[in-house]
């Protein structure tokens, strides 16, 4: 079975900080991993994925993510944080491909000044 | 840039009453996808669909909910009887040749 764990259900960094949001899955087969943001009132934009290639990935708005197998993590890093990167923030695992995902139960990312 | 379109954005029902939500996937998309969240939860995966058949659903897809992709363009969710736990976002998505999901912007149910 997949499953997904999102440590720290919120995130509070001041603008120019490093934001690290984690993320650990767990998979029965080789995943393939991702990071969905959500803005107020808007639906799910893919951040950026893993799908068996390389490890670190990176994805729009300066975010990237390294998929670390012994860990079994794919943690969401940004150098230096904006304010426009308060949003909600959903890690993902699909077993083996796409269609199916199963996702974390999200963290809220506030960037205060 | 293609979009996945919901309608409606907020719909408010009585409870027992039947609800459908609306799609309108991207167009050359063959896979469909609903999901839903309930607030302050996570998103959770309700049924996929492809060549005009469920693909794969989950556990709470019962017999209140079915889909259908009526005219080749929409796909909708009817959920019958409604009940106060079916408040939610409800999440389609869609994807093509490269299996990424696209998601429209929700649904939003609420049942009184």
């Amino acid at each position: 079975a997949q499953s997904v764990t999102q440590l720290g259900s919120h995130v509070s960094v001041s603008e120019g900080a490093l934001v690290l949001l984690r993320c650990n899955y767990s998979s029965s087969v080789p995943p393939y991993l991702f990071w969905y943001v959500q803005y107020p009132n808007q639906g799910l934009q893919l951040l950026l994925k893993y799908t068996s290639a390389a490890t670190l990935v990176k994805g729009i708005n300066g975010f990237e993510a390294e998929f670390k197998k012994s860990e079994t993590s794919f943690h969401l890093t940004k150098p230096s944080a904006h304010m426009s990167d308060a949003a909600e923030y959903f890690c993902a695992v699909s077993p083996g491909g796409y269609n199916k995902l199963i996702f974390g139960a999200g963290t809220r990312l506030a960037v205060h000044p | 840039e293609p979009e996945v379109t919901q309608t409606p954005s907020h719909q408010v029902t009585q409870m027992g009453q039947e609800v459908i939500l609306r799609c309108v996937p991207i167009s050359n998309h063959l896979y469909f996808y609903w999901y839903r969240q309930i607030l302050g939860q996570k998103v959770e995966f309700l049924v996929s669909f492809y060549n005009n058949e469920i693909s794969e659903k989950s556990e709470i897809f019962d017999d209140q909910f079915s889909v259908e992709r009526p005219d080749g363009s929409n796909f909708t969710l009817k959920i019958r009887s409604t009940k106060l736990e079916d408040s939610a976002m409800y999440f389609c998505a869609s994807s093509g040749s490269t299996g990424e999901l696209f998601f429209g912007e929700g649904s939003r149910l609420t049942v009184l």
